[in-house]
């Protein structure tokens, strides 16, 4: 059974860093890329990051490209987003989504970890 | 960027069909391939994959769920709907990133 588990989550202040986790089993990590997509409290769906399985290819969304840096530990079965200078707007749910190998959508995610970014 | 752009809201009866379009910027069409795909999602939940590009049924999903369209036009219908689909649906493409994601449309009971 496909797992990911995310944590790392919590309240920061604006400006401060936190770094999230996302532990994978169930599958071959290493032959799957991944993403992280949020959802801000009580709105839509935000993609924000993508890195292929061999950490080749890398995309960010425009809205934290600079700030946040996605990476992975296929040793570890272990997927990380870490956030810099962050922001209000930065407060959401954060998700780890797995897509399947040759496909743009996304078939299993975690639960999610909520980030609150305040004073 | 492509910008998707869905109602905010659809009421439906039960036993009805509901249907849920899906418009963007751009083409999201490419070598005969919809770079469509819908989710739902329901409070409290993490989203589930409904449909792949365009019109492929996710593993597990009841064959009530459909997708439709191309281009710049999709459809998602739920027929007929049953009170476990009241949701919130929401279409995202991934012909070019960033892969962006509607607004989504909550499926209300009328």
């Amino acid at each position: 059974e496909v797992q990911l588990v995310e944590s790392g989550g919590g309240l920061v202040q604006p400006g401060r860093s936190l770094k999230l986790s996302c532990v994978a089993s169930g599958f071959t990590f290493s032959n799957y890329g991944m993403n992280w997509i949020r959802q801000a409290p009580g709105k839509g769906l935000e993609w924000v990051a993508y890195i292929s399985s061999g950490s080749s290819y890398i995309y960010y969304a425009e809205t934290v490209k600079g700030r946040f840096t996605i990476s992975r530990d296929n040793a570890k079965n272990t997927l990380y987003l870490q956030m810099t200078s962050l922001r209000s707007e930065d407060t959401a749910l954060y998700y780890c989504a797995r897509p399947p190998n040759y496909g743009g959508y996304f078939d299993y995610w975690g639960q999610g970890v909520m980030v609150t970014v305040s004073s | 960027d492509i910008v998707l752009t869905q109602s905010p809201a659809l009421a439906v009866s039960l036993e009805q069909r509901a249907t849920i379009s899906c418009k963007t910027s751009q083409n999201v069409d490419n070598y005969g391939i919809s770079y469509m795909h819908w989710y739902q999602q329901k409070p409290g939940q993490q989203p589930k994959l409904l449909i792949y590009e365009g019109s492929n049924l996710a593993s597990g999903i009841p064959a009530r769920f459909s997708g439709s369209g191309s281009g710049t036009d999709f459809t998602l219908t739920i027929d007929p709907v049953e009170a476990d689909d009241i949701a919130t649906y929401y279409c995202q493409q991934s012909k070019d990133y960033p892969w962006t994601f509607g607004g989504g449309t909550k499926l209300e009971l009328k």
